[in-house]
């Protein structure tokens, strides 16, 4: 069975910082592009970023580039997510997917409360 | 950026009956060299995360029930549920992954009238 487990989410101060990771089990993680989403409260879904297998091709939207870094260690099975300089604007539930084309299994999700 | 837009915002639809959902982009997103609309839908329920029902526009996932269908080619597109079961209560979005940035609809809402 295919999970994806998020976790790291946290209250931060606006400017702060925050890693999430996602780990992977039940396939082969190495072999799929792996993908962030976010969902801020009440709203719809947005993609942040994903990341090709073996971390040759990485793609943000514009609204995070410069400030947020994805990354993958395929021998931990783990995707991650370094979140910097952090707005009020990036409070959502940020999901671990796996997939470049759509994304056919979601983590559960963590929450990421940007607050002062 | 692809823009998606979906109609209506919410509907209220009878158990039984059908519920259509549309899904425009501002964009063709069909890919002339495979013929393949770029397109997913998914459906997400209440505390939940989003669930993949569709893919290249109408090929249902695995596990997914037969009253789910997908349909249209380049920039118009419709999920359509044949017969509203309680279970099928929730938001639903379509996502277009021709061109990055990915980008999803605004959602739909989908009730029990």
């Amino acid at each position: 069975e295919v999970q994806l487990v998020e976790s790291g989410g946290d209250l931060v101060q606006p400017g702060g910082s925050l890693r999430l990771s996602c780990v992977g089990s039940g396939f082969t993680f190495g072999s799929y592009w792996m993908a962030w989403v976010r969902q801020a409260p009440g709203k719809g879904l947005e993609w942040v970023a994903y990341m090709k297998e073996d971390g040759g091709e990485i793609y943000y939207v514009d609204s995070v580039k410069g400030r947020f870094t994805i990354s993958r260690d395929n021998t931990k099975n783990s995707l991650y997510l370094q979140m910097n300089s952090l707005r009020v604007e990036d409070t959502a539930v940020y999901y671990c997917a796996r997939g470049v084309y759509d994304f056919d299994f979601w983590g559960q999700g963590t929450l990421v409360t940007v607050s002062s | 950026d692809i823009v998606m837009t979906q109609s209506p915002d919410s509907l209220a639809v009878s158990l039984g009956e059908r519920a259509t959902i549309n899904c425009k982009s501002s964009q063709s997103i069909l890919y002339s060299s495979d013929n393949k609309n770029y397109l997913a839908w998914y459906q997400q329920k209440p505390g939940q995360p989003p669930k993949l029902l569709i893919y290249w526009a109408s090929t249902r996932a695995s596990g997914v029930p037969d009253r789910f269908s997908g349909s249209g080619s380049g920039t118009d597109f419709t999920l359509t549920i044949s017969s509203l079961q309680a279970e099928d209560v929730a938001d639903y979005y379509c996502h277009q992954y021709y061109h990055t940035p990915r980008t999803f609809g605004q959602g739909t809402k989908v009730e029990v009238k």
